[in-house]
């Protein structure tokens, strides 16, 4: 399976700031997500980062909140804008492999916002 | 009704035994079904896939998959300590090709 860099592994940000989350594959794939995991709970689907073209967002999702980037196959970031407390979770980078089904992540970014 | 249930637990099994872990879905026309487990402040990892009726062995660990009964399972044997985690059920839905993640279930092997 790819292997999947995603830094920082984790921040603790002021409320109103901004922190841009890098993902860096060792190849190139077609499907890259970007998922938020709050305490205690399951994976929330983000985006969906379609290189050469703009995100698509699940529902509860906007791009003035989570801008995605990106450039290249084997590269994303996800930022996360004007942070609130409500925003504390942790990011997680996945890509999928062979029919698009088998999802792998990066080892996530813990948010903490004071 | 959720579209993937699972049971929080915790569960707890005693080290040796089967952990038998559970996970229901709504969608009848999903194809395609998952197992990652999560350990304590680490990213999902896959461990089974299943996507046809009936038993998928992998080592200590069986997927069962029910489609009539729209359930999917996951036994591990000779539980492990090393084997405490949360195991998260994944549905890749028919109706829009979303991959559906369950809550998790947190298991606990006792030594």
């Amino acid at each position: 399976s790819a292997v999947i860099s995603q830094k920082p592994s984790r921040d603790i940000c002021q409320r109103g700031t901004s922190l841009t989350i890098q993902c860096q594959v060792d190849s190139q794939v077609t499907m890259m997500f970007w998922y938020r995991q709050q305490p205690g709970q399951s994976l929330t689907l983000i985006a969906t980062a379609n290189q050469g073209s703009e995100a698509t967002y699940e529902s509860g999702f906007v791009i003035d909140k989570f801008p995605i980037s990106r450039p290249n196959l084997t590269f994303s970031t996800l930022t996360v804008s004007n942070m609130s407390p409500e925003d504390s979770s942790i990011y997680l980078c996945s890509v999928a492999e062979g029919s698009g089904e088998k999802l792998f992540f990066g080892s996530g970014t813990q948010l903490s916002v004071l | 009704q959720k579209e993937v249930e699972q049971n929080s637990g915790p569960l707890s099994v005693p080290e040796g035994a089967i952990a038998s872990l559970n996970c229901t879905y709504s969608d009848r026309g999903s194809q395609s079904f998952f197992w990652y487990r999560q350990y304590s402040g680490k990213s999902p990892e896959l461990i089974m896939f299943i996507y046809s009726n009936g038993d998928k062995e992998d080592g200590r660990f069986t997927a069962q998959l029910n489609k009539a009964s729209q359930y999917v399972s996951l036994l591990i044997r000779d539980s492990q300590p090393s084997d405490s985690a949360t195991y998260l059920c994944a549905v890749l839905m028919d109706s829009n090709y979303q991959l559906i993640w369950g809550a998790g279930t947190k298991l606990i092997i006792k030594p």
